[in-house]
């Protein structure tokens, strides 16, 4: 399977506080994307971090990309209880169909 | 832009009947996708077209579906007959297609199949 998987399954953290959630991927990849979801609801792309990138900043997001050990990391600081969603990596392999990972659940307690 | 619209937004038949999910894409974005999400298989790419052209059918889980893209504006997913495992949220999504963009997803479609 061409699937990532997040880790952790499952987070939750107090409001303020960063949440790090993590993606491996199993095949070589043109870019990777990262994808929130609120419950009920479609998924709307956050970042994408193309595959000679490193290192992407958006916001309150950070993310990174290791080729080498094919992962990826999200970090959202300073969360706020409207960071609560599920939060998807996707890979690309250069087709432009996206593969998505089994997602992190995060949930922020105010 | 009003988005990726899909129709309905909820479903409900009986097992055997067919159902046809509609999908109208961003105006402009080349690339067309059509996923299944489900608690135990997560996100599944069923289908994806380019410039109306079915590229790759591969995800789509049997004969019992199908997927059209007549013109640039819109596309549908047919299931017949429906099984309740076809139960999930379908989404469509679509894309400008050169592949440094990301997705835009619609609301999904939630269909039940008892």
């Amino acid at each position: 399977s061409q699937q990532g998987e997040e880790d952790p399954q499952a987070l939750s953290i107090q409001e303020g506080e960063n949440a790090t959630m993590n993606c491996s991927y199993k095949t070589s990849i043109n870019n990777l994307q990262w994808y929130r979801q609120n419950s009920g609801r479609g998924l709307v792309h956050l970042i994408l971090i193309r595959s000679n990138e490193r290192e992407k900043h958006s916001g309150r997001l950070r993310v990174t990309l290791d080729t080498s050990k094919k992962s990826s990391s999200l970090l959202i600081t300073a969360s706020r209880a409207a960071d609560t969603a599920s939060y998807f990596c996707a890979t690309d392999a250069g087709a432009n169909n996206l593969f998505f990972g089994t997602g992190t659940r995060l949930t922020v307690i105010p | 832009d009003a988005g990726v619209i899909q129709s309905p937004r909820h479903e409900v038949t009986e097992m055997g009947q067919e159902v046809t999910l509609r999908c109208k894409p961003i105006s402009g974005h080349n690339s067309l996708f059509w996923y299944r999400q489900t608690m135990m298989r997560g996100l599944e790419l069923l289908i994806y077209f380019n410039n109306n052209v079915p590229i790759d059918d591969s995800g789509m889980p049997e004969d019992r579906f199908s997927a059209k893209m007549p013109n640039a504006s819109f596309s549908t997913l047919k299931i017949q007959p429906s099984e309740p495992r076809d139960s999930a949220v379908y989404f469509c999504a679509s894309s400008l297609p050169t592949g440094n963009y990301g997705y835009t997803f619609g609301s999904g479609t939630r269909l039940t199949v008892v």
